[in-house]
């Protein structure tokens, strides 16, 4: 079974600095995929960044990118400019094969990003 | 930008009444999924859907539960007989195509809340 480690709880940062959060993963799948989604405080899931275990390079999407060094089952997050709009809660989650194409999420327990102006 | 639509935003049920949730996945999208997130936890995958019929369902989707797709656009999770721990976020995605880095869409989510 795959498991996703979100350790930090709540995490606090300074507008326009940037900040790191934390995800390890455990699967015994060779090919497996990585998605980090925030979850504002109105709810909704929106999805920031994919990284796939056979990329050659970390992912990047604008100010979003991944620290993925897939040695220590880590993809951590890094957003770089911290905008007050940035406070959320955010959820690492790792794909699981259904059968063919299909998958479905497995996600961690997420970190609560404050940015405080 | 096109988007995933669950209606309705909100809804409070008696304890032991069916309650049907809904959702319009983007148009052209294959794969349809709900999960839910009980106030405080980790968001928690129920039931994945495709090409009319279920192809994964976790512990969770008991024989209370069931979905549809009735019209090529609608679809829906209906829960028979409600729980008070059936209470929770339940969020509809879907997924367009077979390669595997395209990511689910979710929608806002409806806010179930069973008395």
């Amino acid at each position: 079974a795959q498991k996703i480690t979100q350790t930090q709880p709540g995490m606090f940062v300074q507008e326009k600095e940037a900040v790191t959060l934390d995800c390890t993963y455990d699967t015994s799948d060779p090919s497996y995929g990585l998605f980090w989604y925030k979850q504002p405080s109105s709810g909704e899931m929106i999805f920031l960044i994919y990284q796939g275990s056979y990329d050659q390079q970390n992912a990047t999407e604008g100010r979003y990118s991944l620290n993925f060094q897939k040695a220590r089952k880590s993809a951590n997050l890094v957003i770089s400019a911290s905008q007050l709009g940035d406070s959320a809660m955010y959820f690492c989650a790792m794909r699981e094969y259904s059968g063919g194409s299909n998958y479905k999420l497995t996600f961690g327990k997420g970190t609560l990003l404050t940015v405080n102006p | 930008e096109p988007e995933v639509t669950q209606t309705p935003s909100h809804q409070v049920t008696q304890m032991g009444q069916e309650v049907i949730l809904r959702c319009v996945p983007i148009s052209n999208h294959l794969y349809f999924y709900w999960y839910r997130q009980i106030l405080g936890q980790k968001v928690e995958f129920l039931v994945s859907f495709y090409n009319n019929e279920i192809s994964e369902k976790s512990e969770i989707f008991d024989d209370q539960f069931s979905v549809e797709r009735p019209d090529g656009s609608n679809f829906t999770l209906k829960i028979r007989s409600t729980k008070l721990e059936d209470s929770a976020m339940y969020f509809c995605a879907s997924r367009g195509t077979d390669i595997s880095n395209q990511p689910q869409h979710f929608g806002d989510g409806t806010r179930l809340s069973i008395l």
